[in-house]
């Protein structure tokens, strides 16, 4: 299967500070991709597709402007947490797909901690 | 909204035994469903996927039922093993539309 790499796979960052998180497709292009954030004993939760060459679309509840999304490249997509506080703390997914209607191959998450 | 979940959050099953996770969905427009395992700490794994012109699907010690007059999608996991011990997602996608919508999850525990 295709694989997705996320880097990194867990920082810890102090209240205030940004924190960019990377996900690359490594053997395959991707137009689009996704960010997911998952808190505890919960489910994957969407936060916003990622589209090459263009804006971010956000889902509802989202803070575009905190969750900045930059998709530069067919194989790399970006997601900075800015300002973060303790309650953006959570595990943060990527996925990307090679059509639509396939299969989602899934980063390895990051595991973010902000004190 | 158009949701995805599951019946049960938890299913302890024997070792060697078969598991069945069962998953409800409302979007009647979905065509495409994914199961995913997820271990601890880790990103979502593929397991088998189903569309929407199918009632069945086989791989390798897995089976995804689906029926679509009842909106309902099952995983059957034969023989169960130890390393089959961890959260499974159903999810689901809708024809012209890349994103996957999951749902709530079932944490499978093998009993040695």
């Amino acid at each position: 299967g295709a694989v997705v790499s996320q880097h990194p796979s867990w920082v810890i960052c102090k209240s205030g500070t940004s924190v960019k998180i990377e996900c690359r497709s490594l053997d395959f292009q991707a137009t689009t991709m996704f960010w997911y954030r998952q808190f505890p004993k919960q489910s994957l939760m969407l936060m916003a597709t990622s589209n090459e060459g263009s804006k971010a679309t956000y889902e509802q509840g989202v803070e575009k402007d905190k969750f900045l999304i930059n998709h530069a490249s067919l194989t790399l997509s970006t997601l900075t947490v800015t300002s973060a506080h303790p309650e953006d703390s959570s595990f943060y997914i990527c996925s990307a797909q090679r059509g639509l209607g396939t299969e989602a191959f899934f980063g390895q998450g990051t595991r973010l901690t902000v004190v | 909204g158009e949701s995805v979940g599951l019946h049960l959050p938890t299913l302890s099953v024997q070792e060697g035994d078969n598991s069945i996770i069962n998953c409800a969905y409302s979007n009647s427009a979905s065509d495409y469903f994914i199961w995913y395992k997820q271990e601890s700490g880790k990103g979502p794994q593929f397991i088998i996927d189903i569309r929407s012109n199918m009632d069945k699907r086989q791989g390798q010690r897995v089976t995804v039922l689906l029926n679509k007059t009842v909106k309902h999608l099952s995983l059957q996991i034969a023989a169960t093993q130890p390393g089959d011990s961890a959260v499974y997602f159903c999810a689901e996608n809708s024809g012209g539309y890349q994103k996957v919508t999951f749902g709530t999850g079932t944490k499978l525990q093998v009993i040695p």
